[in-house]
């Protein structure tokens, strides 16, 4: 247990669908992130909030929108996802100036 | 920008053997280093980091790393590998300047034999 819960572990969705991803940590950590773990490639930053406010995007399209609402929660939105984009998306939170991340346990996604 | 190489796609060893797995970044400065560890349906727990000091980098379960700043290199060991050990194992780099941003290899995955 590491302090950062992902909710939920499973969804499967179709590709006309709306879901949510969920992150939540109570470390005190001020930095949250979401990194995507495809098969046979590295893990890839997709997000990074720091108190709050968005500092890094990588090239993200844009059926992917994330929130953070306050430095405990984070959010992923999905929408007209593709089958591609069926991964591991894991949580990660620190309090910043590349101190360790701390993983939540992920959500595996399936698009049908 | 940043890199990591993990030449080691998987390795096979038996228990009570001694393990190296490596990894080999590309930066310009001393990066920050760590090394997580994976079990399957999990998500990545830290092993180890190294920011500066001591190259040689103790870490949880027995494991360590040693910065080689000529090598560009920071290699995990372990002197005797348990059953439990087997797992997929990532290097990853930290930018100092950038902050927040980790960038991972592609894993090794251990096997151990009984």
């Amino acid at each position: 247990e590491t302090g950062v819960t992902q909710t939920p572990r499973h969804l499967v969705m179709g590709m006309t669908n709306k879901k949510s991803l969920k992150c939540e940590q109570h470390l005190g950590h001020n930095a949250m992130s979401w990194y995507k773990q495809s098969a046979k490639k590295p893990l890839e930053l997709m997000f990074v909030y720091s108190l709050e406010e968005r500092v890094e995007n990588n090239s993200v399209p844009s059926r992917f929108s994330p929130e953070c609402p306050n430095s405990s929660h984070l959010f992923l939105h999905l929408h007209t996802l593709q089958p591609e984009d069926s991964a591991l998306y894991l949580c990660a939170s620190s309090l910043g100036g590349n101190t360790e991340a701390f993983f939540g346990q992920g959500t595996r996604l399936t698009v049908v | 920008a940043q890199s990591v190489t993990q030449p080691d796609i998987h390795i096979t060893v038996s228990e009570g053997a001694s393990l190296e797995l490596r990894c080999n970044y590309s930066y310009g400065a001393t990066p920050y280093l760590f090394w997580y560890v994976q079990s399957p349906g999990q998500g990545l727990q830290l092993l180890l980091k190294y920011f500066s000091g001591d190259t040689l980098v103790q870490g949880i379960k027995g494991f360590e790393a040693e910065f080689k700043r000529s090598q560009s290199s920071f290699n995990l060991r372990k002197p005797s590998v348990h059953w439990s050990d087997a797992a997929e194992y990532f290097c990853a780099v930290g930018d100092p300047s950038s902050g927040d941003k980790l960038t991972f290899g592609t894993g090794t995955r251990l096997a151990v034999r009984p």
